[in-house]
């Protein structure tokens, strides 16, 4: 199994700013993933950090807003900009096993609050 | 389409009994099904998961069932215990360029009294 940590763990934001959120793997992965899951609420798809490459957006979820680095295959960052605290929430990055392996793992979280 | 659609909220079940959850999707091109647990604090843990072409599995106290005719899978916990006591959520995914992408429920809070 993949061990997965974040940086920060917790943060208190003023509105207005911006946060880097830091994702490293313990092993090379193919495919990595940013999720939000907004209080008390279900887990939903940001984005699929593609190594080398700009990342793939959902919908509802664009680059200006939530810009995110892969620069190898153990590490991912994901940037929260000009936040507001509609944005509070825990940001969570997973990544998945190989095709065929019906694995994935999921990060501890962020829990990001913004004031 | 790409809806999971999980039931109930929340789940009160004493030590002992059998806790069940259950999702339904629309999307046919799903081809996994995964439930995570997670506690308050922590990322999501996956627990077991299936595909469509078995009907059931079973790991331990843990059991999915699954009815691809109906669309629907559900979470079996038998002899529950406090320990269990977390959020769970189903998901569902396919293949292809949508390999790894999960569709979550909208999660279940399950409460074991002792």
């Amino acid at each position: 199994s993949a061990v997965i940590s974040q940086k920060p763990s917790r943060d208190i934001c003023q509105r207005g700013t911006s946060l880097t959120i830091q994702c490293q793997v313990d092993s090379q992965v193919t495919m990595m993933f940013w999720y939000r899951q907004q209080p008390g609420q279900s887990l939903t798809l940001i984005a699929t950090a593609n190594q080398g490459s700009e990342a793939t957006y959902e919908s509802g979820f664009v680059i200006d807003k939530f810009p995110i680095s892969r620069p190898n295959l153990t590490f991912s960052t994901l940037t929260v900009s000009n936040m507001s605290p509609e944005d509070s929430s825990i940001y969570l990055c997973s990544v998945a096993g190989k095709r065929g392996t019906d694995t994935q793992y999921f990060g501890p979280g962020t829990r990001l609050t913004v004031l | 389409q790409q809806q999971v659609k999980q039931s109930p909220q929340s789940l009160i079940v004493q030590k002992g009994g059998i806790s069940i959850i259950n999702c339904a999707y629309e999307n046919t091109a799903f081809d996994y099904f995964p439930w995570y647990q997670q506690f308050p604090g922590k990322g999501p843990a996956l627990l077991i998961a299936i595909r469509p072409d078995v009907s059931e599995k079973k790991e331990g106290r843990f059991t999915i069932s699954f009815n691809k005719s109906a669309k629907q899978f559900s979470l079996h916990i038998m002899d529950s215990q406090p320990g269990d006591s977390a959020t769970y959520f189903c998901a569902a995914s396919m293949g292809g360029t949508s390999y790894g992408k999960l569709t979550f429920g909208q999660g279940t809070i399950l409460t074991v009294h002792p």
